[in-house]
């Protein structure tokens, strides 16, 4: 079965400045996509970006970015000029199959501080 | 236009009571899925239901059942309940008319299993 792996349990970072999270997923090739999705403490899962296995370009959606790299199997999403509203959890998903379900990684916790 | 929306948005129970969650898929979608998401962990995906019948499931016991009626609006019910039942379960719904099949969630129902 796939598996979405996100190793950094937490992060801090100032506001203003860039931030990376990492996610590897550990099938040849994540068919069907990847996406990221933010969960403040409400508890709503808000999607953000999504990149397609067969884009020839890394997405992008204002200030979110995906750097997404087949031969290392990573799709780590990038956060310009961080806000301080950025703080949540953030999670990186892919589709197995076609259906659409989804297989979430374990997240990363981002803070920022003024 | 309304997005997914879930019903209650807390709940208490005892174990061994029976629980209904509730929800209504964004303005047309067809297909609903269920998570479930314990503390500090990421979603689990229940079970999908597309045409009112259940099209996957994942690795949960059959004290979790589901409904979707007519409307596409959806149903979880969750028999016999345990003190691990205890988490935020989230409703996402999509369609596959989408060409990359994005789920939209709704904002949970967190259920506490005293």
């Amino acid at each position: 079965a796939q598996k979405i792996t996100q190793t950094q349990p937490g992060m801090f970072v100032q506001e203003k400045e860039a931030v990376t999270l990492d996610c590897t997923y550990d099938t040849s090739d994540p068919s069907y996509g990847l996406f990221w999705y933010k969960q403040p403490s409400s508890g709503e899962m808000i999607f953000l970006i999504y990149q397609g296995s067969y884009d020839q370009q890394n997405a992008t959606e204002g200030r979110y970015s995906l750097n997404f790299q087949k031969a290392r199997k990573s799709a780590n999403l990038v956060i310009s000029a961080s806000q301080l509203g950025d703080s949540a959890m953030y999670f990186c998903a892919s589709p197995p199959d076609s259906w659409g379900k989804l297989q979430f990684g374990a997240g990363t916790q981002v803070v920022v501080t003024p | 236009d309304a997005g997914v929306t879930q019903s209650p948005t807390h709940l208490i129970k005892t174990r061994g009571q029976q629980v209904t969650l509730r929800c209504s898929p964004k303005s047309g979608h067809d297909t609903v899925s269920w998570y479930q998401q314990a503390l500090g962990q990421g979603p689990q995906f229940i079970f999908q239901y597309y045409e009112e019948e259940e099209r996957q499931r994942g690795n949960f016991p059959d004290r979790f059942s589901g409904h979707q009626f007519p409307n596409y609006s959806s149903e979880l019910n969750v028999n016999a309940l345990l003190l691990g039942d205890s988490a935020l379960y989230l409703c996402a719904s999509s369609s596959g008319q989408l060409p990359r099949n994005e789920q939209f969630f709704g904002p949970g129902t967190r259920l506490t299993v005293l």
